[in-house]
């Protein structure tokens, strides 16, 4: 079975800083991949960033990254020089090969 | 236009009443999936098909059923509606199928109040 727990239901940041949402999960899955979705105010959900369990270096889309710690088992995303349009519930999620489970989410809010 | 398609958008019903969802996509993906959102759960599996022959359960299955009509049609249906299925559904399909990198492409949600 696989698991993903995030621990931070909801998160400040102030617009222009970097921010961390945490995300670690549980699987028996020898190969997995790792995601993170947006989902803004208006529902819909995004495709933001995607981590194979056997990539060795951290994936980065632009101003999201993934500190992928294996062996902690944890999936973190950051996001550099937030913006107000970042405000948004965070999705991490796995997939080991037959279906995709997500976790309860993160919801960030930027300050001006 | 939208890849994926719900329809209706926001929907009203009452307690014992049967409804359904639709999703289309256009795609090409023969992966589709049934979520429902709850505050504080995040996303939960309902269904899901790999091919239009192909339906599985998901993780919260009961009291609902579906229907792969296409490989671009999956539609949801709620067979005697309560109030605790009140929630944001949510239909996807999936590329790469098999693969790890499989990544969801959402609908817009569908909002259901079950009263």
């Amino acid at each position: 079975a696989q698991k993903i727990t995030q621990t931070q239901p909801g998160m400040f940041v102030q617009e222009k800083e970097a921010v961390t949402l945490d995300c670690t999960y549980d699987t028996s899955d020898q190969s997995y991949g790792l995601f993170w979705y947006k989902q803004p105010s208006s529902g819909e959900m995004i495709f933001l960033i995607y981590q194979g369990s056997y990539d060795e270096q951290n994936a980065t889309e632009g101003r999201y990254s993934l500190n992928f710690q294996k062996a902690r088992k944890s999936a973190n995303l950051v996001i550099s020089a937030s913006q107000l349009g970042d405000s948004a519930m965070y999705f991490c999620a796995i997939n080991g090969g037959f279906k995709t489970i997500f976790g309860a989410g993160t919801r960030l809010f930027v300050k001006a | 236009d939208a890849d994926v398609t719900q329809t209706p958008r926001n929907r009203i019903t009452k307690t014992g009443k049967r409804i359904m969802l639709e999703c289309s996509q256009t795609k090409g993906h023969d992966r589709m999936y049934w979520y429902r959102q709850d505050p504080g759960l995040g996303l939960r599996l309902i269904y899901y098909s790999f091919d239009v022959k192909d339906i599985n359960k998901g993780e919260i299955s009961d009291g609902y059923s579906v229907s792969r009509q296409a490989q671009a049609k999956f539609s949801l249906s709620l067979e005697s509606a309560i109030p605790n299925q009140t929630a944001l559904y949510f239909c996807a399909t999936s590329d790469d199928p098999g693969q790890l990198k499989e990544t969801q492409y959402f609908g817009p949600g569908t909002r259901l109040l079950v009263l």
